[in-house]
C-alpha cells in the first residue's frame, strides 16, 4: 500500500492564481482532511471529509475549496492565492470512527 | 482556536536520557493523541490515550493524563539519536482535530 499521497511536493504561485493540491489515500479510509502547519501554529485544520459527496469547513476553511467525489481523492483547492497561504499543507485519513490519522508527505507552497 | 499547547517549545538531552514533553488543551475531550514529525515529513500516530484511563504505555512511551487539569504528558525513556523529532498532541471535537504547537526535542549521540 502506498498510503497517503500528495503531489506536488513544492510549488510557488504568484499572487492571485489558482492551483489545485492532490491527496489521494489507497486504504479505503471514509475520513480525509487537509491541514496547513505554519511555524509555531502547529497544524490547523482547513477541511474535511466523512465519506464522498460529504465536505465540512474546519478551523481555516477561507480561500480554500474541496470536494470528495471519490472515497479515494480529496484535493484541495486554492481559489486565488495569497501570500498569507504561504505554509506545508498536509493531507490525512483514517477509518470511519477510528482517531489514527495517517499522514501524507505534505506540500511545501510559496506564494510571491 | 482550540489549539492545545505543548511544553516545552523545545528540549535537547543526552542519548539515554529521558525526555518529558506536556500538553495542555482546552475543552473536554473523549480521548487524546501524539503524534511524530520528523523533519520535513508527515506526522505518525504514536499513542491514544481514551479519557478515563489516567496512564498507557507502548515500547519506551508513557503517556499521562489528567483530564482534571486538562494536561497530558509524554515520556520518552532511553531516548535515541532517532527520537529526534517533533511531538504533537492532538484532541478531537466531534470530527475536527485540533494539533499542539509542539515540542521539538533533539537527542544528542
Amino acid at each position: 500500500n502506498a498510503g497517503v499521497t500528495q503531489t506536488p511536493k513544492f510549488q510557488v504561485l504568484k499572487t492571485g492564481q489558482s492551483m489545485t493540491l492532490q491527496c489521494a489515500q489507497d486504504m479505503n479510509h471514509e475520513y480525509m482532511s487537509w491541514y496547513r502547519q505554519d511555524p509555531g501554529m502547529g497544524l490547523r485544520l482547513i477541511h474535511y471529509s466523512v465519506g464522498a459527496g460529504i465536505t465540512d469547513q474546519g478551523e481555516v476553511p477561507n480561500g480554500y475549496n474541496v470536494s470528495r467525489s471519490t472515497t479515494e481523492d480529496f484535493p484541495l483547492r486554492l481559489l486565488s492565492a495569497a501570500p498569507s497561504q504561504t505554509s506545508v499543507y498536509f493531507c490525512a485519513s483514517s477509518s470511519a470512527g477510528a482517531y489514527e490519522q495517517y499522514f501524507g508527505p505534505g506540500t511545501r507552497l510559496t506564494v510571491t | 482556536s482550540q489549539q492545545g499547547e505543548e511544553d516545552p517549545q523545545a528540549l535537547s538531552i543526552q542519548e539515554g536520557e529521558n525526555a518529558t514533553m506536556n500538553c495542555s488543551y482546552k475543552t473536554s475531550i473523549n480521548n487524546l493523541q501524539w503524534y511524530r514529525q520528523n523533519s520535513g515529513r508527515g506526522l505518525v500516530h504514536l499513542i491514544l490515550i481514551r479519557s478515563n484511563e489516567r496512564e498507557k504505555h507502548s515500547g519506551r512511551l508513557r503517556v499521562t493524563l489528567d483530564t482534571s487539569k486538562k494536561s497530558s504528558s509524554l515520556l520518552i525513556t532511553a531516548s535515541r539519536a532517532a527520537d529526534t523529532a517533533s511531538y504533537f498532541c492532538a484532541t478531537n471535537t466531534g470530527n475536527q482535530f485540533y494539533f499542539g504547537t509542539g515540542t521539538s526535542l533533539t537527542v544528542i549521540p
